[in-house]
C-alpha cells in the first residue's frame, strides 16, 4: 500500500491564479480531510468528506473547494490564490471518521505552498 | 469550541527523559493522540489512548492522562538526537457528521548532545 499520497510536494504560485492539490489513498478509507499547519498555530481543517459524494466545511473553508467523486481521490482546489493561504497542507484519510481503536489518522507527507 | 494547548518549545539533554504537556476542553474526546513530525515529513502516529485509561507505556513512551484535569502528557525515556521533532497532541471531537481531529499547536522538542 502507498497509503496517502499528495502532490505536488511544494507550489509556488502567484496571487490571484488557482491551482489544485492532489489527494490519494489506497486504503478504501471512507473519511478523508485537508488540514493547514501554520507556524504556532497547529493543524486546522479545512474541509473533510465522510465518503464518496459527501463534503463538509471545517474550520478554515474560506478561499477552498473541494469535491470527492471516488472513494480514492480527495482533491484540494484553491480558486484564487492569495498571500494568507502560504502554508503547509496535509491529506488525511481514516476508516470510518466515528472513532474507535483503529480508527486513527494516516497523513500524507504535506504540500508546502507559498503565494507571492 | 474545543481547543487543544501545548507548550511550543522544550529543549532536554540526550540521555534525559522529556516530557511534553497538553490540555484540551472538550470532555466528551474518546481518544487522544500524540503525532510526530520530523522536518520536512507529514505527521507520524505514536500512540494514543482512550479516555478511560490513566496510562499507556509503548517501550520508550508514557502517556498519562488526568480526565478530571483534561491534562494528556507524553514522556519519552532516554531521549535521543534521532527524537528531534515537532510533537502534536489531538483530541476527536464527535458531530453530527462524525469524529473530527482538533491539533494543538506542536510542541518542538530539541534534543543536545
Amino acid at each position: 500500500n502507498a497509503g496517502v499520497t499528495q502532490t505536488p510536494k511544494f507550489q509556488v504560485l502567484k496571487t490571484g491564479q488557482s491551482m489544485t492539490l492532489q489527494c490519494a489513498q489506497d486504503m478504501n478509507h471512507e473519511y478523508m480531510s485537508w488540514y493547514r499547519q501554520d507556524p504556532g498555530m497547529g493543524l486546522r481543517l479545512i474541509h473533510y468528506s465522510v465518503g464518496a459524494g459527501i463534503t463538509d466545511q471545517g474550520e478554515v473553508p474560506n478561499g477552498y473547494n473541494v469535491s470527492r467523486s471516488t472513494t480514492e481521490d480527495f482533491p484540494l482546489r484553491l480558486l484564487s490564490a492569495a498571500p494568507s493561504q502560504t502554508s503547509v497542507y496535509f491529506c488525511a484519510s481514516s476508516a470510518s471518521g466515528t472513532g474507535g481503536s483503529a480508527d486513527t489518522q494516516y497523513f500524507g507527507p504535506g504540500t508546502r505552498l507559498t503565494v507571492l | 469550541g474545543e481547543d487543544v494547548e501545548q507548550s511550543l518549545f522544550l529543549s532536554v539533554r540526550e540521555g534525559d527523559s522529556s516530557v511534553i504537556n497538553c490540555t484540551y476542553t472538550d470532555s466528551s474526546s474518546t481518544y487522544l493522540y500524540w503525532y510526530k513530525q520530523e522536518p520536512g515529513a507529514g505527521l507520524q502516529l505514536l500512540t494514543y489512548i482512550f479516555s478511560n485509561m490513566d496510562m499507556k507505556q509503548d517501550q520508550r513512551l508514557t502517556v498519562l492522562l488526568n480526565k478530571k484535569d483534561k491534562h494528556l502528557s507524553l514522556r519519552i525515556a532516554d531521549t535521543q538526537t534521532g527524537d528531534s521533532a515537532i510533537y502534536f497532541c489531538a483530541e476527536t471531537a464527535v458531530d453530527n457528521y462524525g469524529q473530527n481531529f482538533v491539533f494543538g499547536p506542536g510542541t518542538r522538542l530539541s534534543v543536545l548532545p
